[in-house]
């Protein structure tokens, strides 16, 4: 079965230092990839896509993920943390071949900014 | 402003009180689906349309309905509802059925059933 796993519940850094939110998928082919950010009280938000363009993905906010197939991996990076960062972060994929109605969610990443 | 439309935002009702949570996006989305979140089991699909009248079931639809007479509406029915139900709920919608496109978030509607 596919399935997304996003490694770490919760990730803590200081405001400045780089953000990094891992996720890896199993698919037998190449899906499509997206990290969705949550604020407190908010609907999610698509930070940035991955639907076999080009495997370094630029989003929104100075967020990037890259697209690795030999690692099944598509990890969120950020060089330098700030405070409005503070969500949960969701990475979500698609299974090669599927649709909308196959969208397959990782638990989430919580991340936590200090001054 | 482009956007997914959820009502009520908040409510608590008792068990078996039919109740039903409203969803209207602006945007000619053919796409639109409800998921609930529940902490640890992150967002699971309970219905989903593919356009009006055309309706499936998600991964956990049982004490669930929906209908999609409208292009905009897609409305959560819970005909009797439990406990097990509290949650917070999320309606979503995208242009096509396609796995290219991103899906849009409605705020949510956290529901109690006591």
């Amino acid at each position: 079965a596919q399935s997304v796993t996003q490694l770490d519940s919760h990730v803590s850094v200081s405001e400045g230092t780089p953000v990094l939110l891992r996720c890896n998928y199993s698919s037998s082919y190449s899906p499509s990839l997206f990290w969705y950010v949550q604020h407190p009280n908010k609907g999610l938000q698509l930070l940035l896509k991955y639907t076999s363009a080009a495997t370094l993905v630029k989003g929104i906010n100075g967020f990037e993920a890259e697209f690795k197939k030999s690692e099944t991996s598509f990890h969120l990076t950020k060089p330098s943390a700030h405070m409005s960062d503070a969500a949960e972060y969701f990475c979500v994929v698609i299974p090669y071949g599927g649709s909308q109605g196959n969208l397959i969610f990782g638990k989430g990443t919580k991340l936590s900014v200090k001054p | 402003e482009a956007q997914v439309t959820q009502n009520p935002r908040y409510l608590i009702t008792v068990t078996g009180k039919k109740l039903t949570v409203t969803c209207s996006q602006n945007m000619n989305h053919e796409y639109m689906s409800w998921y609930r979140q529940d902490p640890g089991l992150g967002l699971r699909q309970i219905y989903y349309s593919m356009n009006v009248e055309v309706t499936d079931k998600g991964d956990v639809p049982e004490g669930y309905k929906v209908s999609r007479k409208e292009k905009r509406n897609f409305p959560l029915i819970l005909e009797s509802p439990s406990p097990n139900q509290t949650s917070l709920y999320f309606c979503a919608s995208s242009y096509t059925r396609n796995s290219n496109q991103p899906q849009h978030f409605g705020d949510g509607t956290r529901l109690s059933i006591l």
